[in-house]
């Protein structure tokens, strides 16, 4: 695809289900991040993929948060046994490589994830 | 150390006009910052981003004012039209970890014609 793209766009979910949100980034961006945006917020740094790997997970708010990535490519982030303050929008984000001072990096639409 | 703030939260000017926002950070290792723009229902898009050192960049309409002693940066927006109308954030990066960026919160800047 052109850009990165996020699924779903939307999802409601009851207290201490849990939920998985995908990214697909674009093709040949070797970086991935996951971001969170809640109400009135500015982005929040959740994680942070080179290849397959984590290097920096220090943005996850808890042990409930899990993420990862296969193939190089797509990722899942997972929230497991969701509580209502888990309700925000999460961004991923990809990007050529990890200096973002000299490679742009690109945001996904987002997924909206309401926790009731 | 790692926060950035932003302000206005919220900014209401007439076309024409030349909204103005700014930021200021602590952590004297960042080195890279850059201004996004977001439109609802959209994911950030970078607009413009600066290093400290220069004290401005232009582009097109939009330019950043660095202010490295001061530890601040700012955004001006140039005869203002209503589809610049959307929410603003600054952010900043160090050498330490120059793939994460720390945003500010954010200002909603609403142009009318």
């Amino acid at each position: 695809g052109a850009g990165v793209s996020q699924s779903p766009s939307n999802k409601v979910t009851e207290k201490g289900k849990d939920v998985e949100l995908r990214c697909d980034p674009i093709s040949g961006h070797t970086a991935l991040y996951w971001y969170r945006q809640s109400l009135g917020q500015g982005l929040e740094f959740l994680i942070y993929f080179q290849g397959n790997s984590a290097p920096d997970k220090s943005g996850l708010p808890s042990d409930r948060f899990s993420a990862e990535r296969t193939g190089g490519s797509v990722s899942t982030l997972t929230i497991q046994r969701t509580q209502q303050e888990d309700s925000a929008v999460y961004l991923c984000a990809s990007s050529r490589s990890r200096d973002r001072r000299n490679t742009e990096a690109f945001f996904g639409q987002g997924t909206r994830l309401t926790v009731v | 150390q790692q926060q950035v703030k932003q302000s206005p939260q919220s900014l209401i000017v007439q076309k024409g006009g030349i909204p103005i926002i700014n930021c200021a950070y602590e952590n004297t290792a960042f080195d890279y910052f850059p201004w996004y723009q977001q439109f609802p229902g959209k994911g950030p898009a970078l607009l413009i981003a600066i290093r400290p050192d220069v004290s401005e960049k232009k582009e097109g309409r939009f330019t950043i004012s660095f202010n490295k002693s001061a530890k601040q940066f700012s955004l001006h927006i140039m005869d203002s039209q209503p589809g610049d109308s959307a929410t603003y954030f600054c952010a900043a990066s160090g050498m330490d970890s120059s793939y994460k960026l720390i945003f500010g919160s954010g200002t909603r800047l609403l142009v009318r014609p």
